[in-house]
């Protein structure tokens, strides 16, 4: 199993579409968990840390369930400009390293 | 603020020739220093990470080398190039190791072996 997984996508949804990513983690002893964001040929950006209560920044809110090991990202009425690989990314390992999922691809239609 | 760069951004190399990344972070001192590779439709891979000058650790093996000459430099070698080093090379720093350290990357650099 990996340590991180994700859909890997495409997602195509109409602009104002609301979207919904889930990320699944193996390690248990994760404490830190973020959503990065990249665009094609670019560098993951910082999009949000993930907080254990949920959190929201705009139109996005992050969850996790820690439970059922489990992360997710809600983006409401999608933008072209969010057309990106969402990359989720947990600490993990003996050194507590970040690891990152393979991403999610989303691709919002005019 | 902190700011990174490494470069070349784009370059081609032939398989067998040496390889050199440079990255420099500006606006913080002591940072942790990281180098990934990301693979055409494959994940961000860390390749290697030192927390101090002189100070690296592997996390993989492979035909990589990484050093830390100064406290803000990291560089990325190989002596001999493999096909299967082509790929996004990103550099990439943070305050501290682990739980609540947000990691920042440079601009990357695309590699491709031929």
């Amino acid at each position: 199993r990996k340590e991180v997984e994700q859909d890997p996508g495409p997602f195509n949804v109409p602009e104002g579409a609301t979207v919904a990513f889930n990320c699944t983690y193996s390690n248990s002893a994760s404490q830190s968990f973020f959503w990065y964001r990249q665009d094609c040929r670019k560098e993951p950006k910082l999009l949000m840390s993930v907080y254990s209560s949920g959190n929201e920044d705009g139109r996005f809110t992050a969850q996790l369930n820690r439970a059922s090991q489990y992360i997710s990202l809600l983006i409401r009425d999608s933008k072209l400009s969010d057309s990106a690989t969402y990359l989720c990314v947990v600490t993990g390992g003996a050194t507590n390293k970040l690891i990152f999922g393979t991403g999610t691809l989303l691709a919002v239609q005019p | 603020s902190q700011t990174i760069h490494q470069w070349p951004a784009t370059l081609v190399q032939p398989v067998g020739s040496p390889l050199s990344l440079e990255c420099t972070v500006e606006g913080t001192s002591n940072p942790n220093l990281y180098w990934y590779r990301q693979a055409a439709g494959r994940g961000l891979q860390l390749l290697f990470y030192s927390v101090g000058i002189g100070q690296i650790s592997s996390e993989v093996p492979q035909n990589l080398s990484a050093s830390r000459p100064q406290d803000r430099q990291f560089i990325l070698s190989s002596k001999k190039l493999l096909l299967s080093d082509s790929g996004f090379y990103l550099c990439a720093w943070s305050a501290g190791m682990g739980s609540g350290n947000t990691i920042y990357f440079g601009e990357g650099s695309w590699l491709t072996v031929v």
